[in-house]
């Protein structure tokens, strides 16, 4: 069992947007600690889509967005495109064990 | 260009060992934080252990602490993963991901892993 919950699947059509939620706690995303946001791509390692809750690295697309809000957090993916099909994954600390990252089980994105 | 390689995964039997490396360039290794955070297949990421940058600071997941040493040499750009008493729950593809901190937030930089199977 993750940490932080997420569902396991989400899908839409090319063009339209979607949102992956992310739910921890009080212990960790409810602590204030940052949410970071995953892209896997089938059968390659993960790379940063989303870091510090709602920042996007250069190079990634303003299509993808970030937030967080009390105990949760949220990717949001405007006009899907085929190449966003993977699998997201969210990020963040928890207090209850010193030095710790906690992850979500992960959710795989299919663009119909 | 960030490069982080692991290497020395395989197959062994439970209740054996493996040691993981991972080779660092393209950056000042002895600055940065490290972890390793594993994969097992199909499923979710999960954080295994980290190390600080001067080995000062460890820690590990308690699915892993007293089983699994984490260390690394700066003179080498080496990051390392000692792993005993392997389990089948510990098949999974092993990464070595970098502190990537931007202020003060640090999300992962990630090798592309190394595959550790256990099984009879």
């Amino acid at each position: 069992q993750s940490v932080l919950t997420q569902p396991p699947s989400v899908s839409g059509a090319p063009g339209q947007r979607v949102t992956i939620s992310c739910t921890g706690s009080s212990s960790n995303i409810g602590a204030g600690y940052d949410v970071h946001w995953y892209q896997q791509l089938p059968g390659t390692a993960p790379k940063v889509l989303i870091y510090g809750n709602n920042y996007r690295p250069s190079g990634v697309p303003d299509r993808f967005s970030g937030s967080k809000s009390g105990t949760s957090a949220s990717l949001a993916i405007s006009g899907l495109q085929a190449e966003d099909e993977a699998d997201y994954h969210c990020q963040s600390h928890d207090s209850s064990l010193s030095g710790s990252k906690v992850f979500g089980g992960g959710t795989r994105l299919t663009v119909l | 260009e960030v490069q982080l390689v692991e290497s020395g995964g395989g197959l062994v039997k439970p209740g054996g060992s493996l040691r993981l490396s991972c080779a660092a360039s393209g950056f000042t290794f002895s600055s940065f934080n490290m972890n390793w955070v594993r994969q097992a297949p199909g499923k979710g990421l999960e954080w295994v252990s980290s190390i600080s940058s001067s080995s000062s600071s460890i820690y590990y997941a308690d699915s892993v602490k007293g089983r699994f040493t984490i260390s690394r040499d700066n003179a080498k750009n080496s990051l390392y993963l000692q792993m005993n008493s392997l389990r089948a729950e510990d098949t999974a593809v092993y990464y070595c991901a970098r502190d990537d901190c931007i202020r003060t937030t640090c999300p992962l930089t990630w090798g592309q892993g190394t595959l550790v199977t256990v099984s009879s």
